[in-house]
């Protein structure tokens, strides 16, 4: 399996452009998470997915930010309008099962960098 | 709402020391718990996991315990190298939600 793969790598953008971030993870798996990542507040979760149905997304900061899966292969995470403050690096990560029964071992994408100028 | 610590923030040490790394959750109830490696502009790699009826792993030069009436879980990395040089997280499940929650991080820095 090519594990999580994520897209674009890098992005930079204005000021009030929509963003969207893309997410393929790993086949059979069926939860997928979507986490940001700062130097001032680490790695925060923003919401998951439980076979394709958005579970918790009480970590989404606004309602800028929304975040969708139209089937068991794909995720998007769009940000509309953006702003400076939206400056991180985006982690999609995906595991078999939601939960904490069995091997639930999370795996985690390279990254989307994403500069809001 | 669950938080995480771990400590040190940063370490460094000359190559072929053994380190404990440590992690503590405010809300003890943990149901799994991985540790993760980062390297500088990376993704996250799985290190360990610590499933609900495990008490410890080991992979290699690395050995991880989780104490769940504390809430707190060590890292152990024996004989250290360079290439060990990374931040590495712990996250864990809290018994009721589906969650991993991450650690702030340990910075290690192995010296040659």
């Amino acid at each position: 399996d090519a594990g999580v793969i994520q897209s674009p790598r890098h992005e930079v953008t204005e000021m009030g452009q929509e963003v969207t971030l893309r997410c393929k993870p790993i086949s059979g798996h069926n939860s997928l998470f979507w986490y940001r990542q700062t130097m001032m507040r680490g790695l925060e979760l923003l919401i998951y997915f439980n076979n394709n149905v958005p579970i918790d997304d009480s970590g989404m900061p606004e309602d800028r930010f929304s975040a969708k899966m139209p089937n068991a292969s794909f995720s998007t995470l769009k940000i509309q309008p953006s702003e400076p403050r939206d400056s991180a690096v985006y982690f999609c990560a995906s595991s078999p099962a939601v939960g904490g029964s069995g091997a639930n071992v999370l795996t985690f994408g390279a990254g989307s960098r994403l500069t809001v100028l | 709402k669950q938080e995480v610590t771990q400590i040190p923030a940063a370490l460094s040490v000359p190559e072929g020391e053994n380190l404990v790394l440590n992690c503590s959750f405010t809300d003890s109830a943990i149901y799994n718990l991985q540790w993760f490696r980062q390297d500088p502009g990376k993704g996250l790699t799985s290190l360990l996991l610590i499933q609900s009826s495990q008490r410890e792993q080991t992979s290699g030069r690395l050995n991880a315990s989780l104490d769940k009436s504390s809430g707190r879980s060590t890292l152990y990395i024996a004989a250290s190298q360079p290439g060990d040089s990374a931040t590495y997280l712990c996250a864990g499940i809290t018994s009721g939600t589906y969650k991993y929650i991450f650690g702030t991080g340990t910075r290690l820095k192995v010296l040659a």
